[in-house]
């Protein structure tokens, strides 16, 4: 199984700052033969599903804010949130859909300092 | 838009079977263009991938728990189900049912669109 681990597990941003959530696999999740990184985060609001932020690691969802950005490559990916507002509190996820089983990062919950 | 709601009883008792349903509207599960699977998450802990089922009848479940899942679907009602058997207490959790992105046309993509969940006890 590739293990996907976050961090940190919390952090406390003000507002209109910048939130860096990081996202490490166990191993690469870069797919060679497209040269696609097969990773997404996901926003979690209490009581709510998840609801997709990112695919291929830098794509935006439709309908998702450009304060949202996604980079990295392989084993090492990062989610930014530039500008954060309040409606961005949340847990957040990364998820590795290279190989099965499908596998889930912790969760990193930002909230409002 | 298509939509997923999850149904099912909310409390099971140990060692009995859990079972639930994805009713889907505004799209087909038997689109050829979709794999649809079931997520769980249990009260306060991360997300953990049951499986999947394409309209086929392909299946593939996490190994953590493929002796004891099946997954199926019910073309008439447009509907997938989630039975998973032999239950404890360790699979309380609250149950997602999701749609996987399909720009792969694979079940290795992202997961577009969600159910609301719905929260199973397992408990006597």
């Amino acid at each position: 199984d590739i293990v996907m681990t976050q961090s940190p597990d919390s952090l406390a941003v003000s507002l209109g700052e910048r939130a860096t959530i990081n996202c490490k696999s166990s191993q690469s999740v870069l797919y060679s033969s497209n040269n696609k990184n097969y990773l997404a985060w996901y926003q979690q609001k209490p009581g709510q599903p998840p609801k997709l932020l990112i695919y291929w690691a830098s794509t935006r969802e439709s309908g998702v804010p450009d304060r949202f950005s996604g980079s990295g490559s392989g084993t090492d990916f990062t989610l930014t949130v530039t500008g954060l507002q309040a409606e961005d509190v949340a847990v957040y996820y990364c998820q590795q859909y290279y190989s099965s089983p499908l596998t889930f990062g912790g969760g990193t919950k930002v909230e409002i300092k | 838009q298509v939509q997923l709601q999850e149904s099912g009883p909310g409390l099971v008792k140990p060692s009995e079977t859990l079972s639930l349903t994805c009713t889907v509207s505004g799209g087909s599960v038997s689109s050829g263009s979709y794999y649809w699977s079931w997520i769980r998450q249990p009260p306060g802990k991360g997300l953990e991938w049951i499986g999947y089922f394409y309209y086929s009848g392909s299946t593939n479940y996490n190994p953590s728990l493929k002796s004891r899942v099946t997954i199926s679907v019910d073309t008439s009602k447009n509907q997938f189900s989630l039975k998973l058997n032999s239950v404890t207490a360790a699979d309380t959790a609250v149950y997602y049912c999701a749609r996987v992105k399909g720009t792969t046309g694979s079940y290795r993509d992202a997961f577009d669109i969600w159910g609301q969940g719905t929260m199973v006890t397992v408990s006597s």
